[in-house]
């Protein structure tokens, strides 16, 4: 299958700073990508979809200021969260969409501590 | 609002056992029905469900979808201690670029 590299897997940081994440396709281009939180134990629910050269759409609830997406080229997609807060220590998995297919392959996720 | 709903929450069984995964769904402009499996990271792709009565089979596992019923099952034949995970099923509607809805997912354990 198609992969989604997604980078960092593992970051801790300090409440205020801002930590970003990477979802990148590497032998596709994805013109749409996913940007998923997980809490413990429970399912993948989306923040946002993220079309490549124009704004995210957020769903409902989510602060598009907080939750800042960038999806500069057909293959990469960041998300940046700022200001980060205790709260926002979760499991971020990014998605992207093989265009000819419609399949959705996952990033390996990155686990967000804000201490 | 769409919604996919997935049962058993949890579930239970032995090596060798047989177990089947529901899960309903109620998605505007329906398109297909995926189904995922996640162990200790992100969701690893197992079905991609778009026609109704067509079973896919991949080693032990095995799908189906009903668009009349809006639901699909997931079988596993013959578990084994590493079929053990969550087992997500997610619904994409055939626009807004596949944004999927996501169940909460089948918790299954398989003991030795």
């Amino acid at each position: 299958g198609a992969v989604v590299s997604q980078h960092p897997s593992w970051v801790i940081c300090k409440s205020g700073t801002s930590v970003k994440i990477e979802c990148r396709s590497l032998d596709f281009q994805a013109t749409t990508m996913f940007w998923y939180r997980q809490f413990p134990k429970q399912s993948l629910m989306l923040m946002a979809t993220s079309n490549e050269g124009s704004k995210a759409t957020y769903e409902q609830g989510v602060e598009k200021d907080k939750f800042l997406i960038n999806h500069a080229s057909l293959t990469l997609s960041t998300l940046t969260v700022t200001s980060a807060h205790p709260e926002d220590s979760s499991f971020y998995i990014c998605s992207a969409r093989v265009t000819n297919t419609g399949e959705l392959f996952f990033g390996e996720g990155s686990r967000l501590t804000v201490l | 609002e769409d919604k996919v709903v997935q049962s058993p929450l949890s579930l239970v069984v032995h090596e060798g056992d047989t177990v089947t995964l529901n899960c309903s769904y109620e998605v505007t402009n329906f398109r297909s029905l995926l189904w995922y499996k996640q162990e200790k990271k992100a969701p690893t792709f197992l079905f991609m469900l778009t026609s109704s009565g067509i079973e896919k089979k991949s080693g032990r596992l095995s799908s189906i979808l009903d668009k009349k019923e809006l639901f699909s099952i997931l079988n596993i034949t013959a578990t084994q201690t590493g079929d053990s995970a969550v087992y997500l099923c997610a619904g994409a509607p055939g626009n807004a670029g596949n944004m999927l809805t996501f169940g909460g997912g089948t918790r299954l354990m398989v003991k030795p």
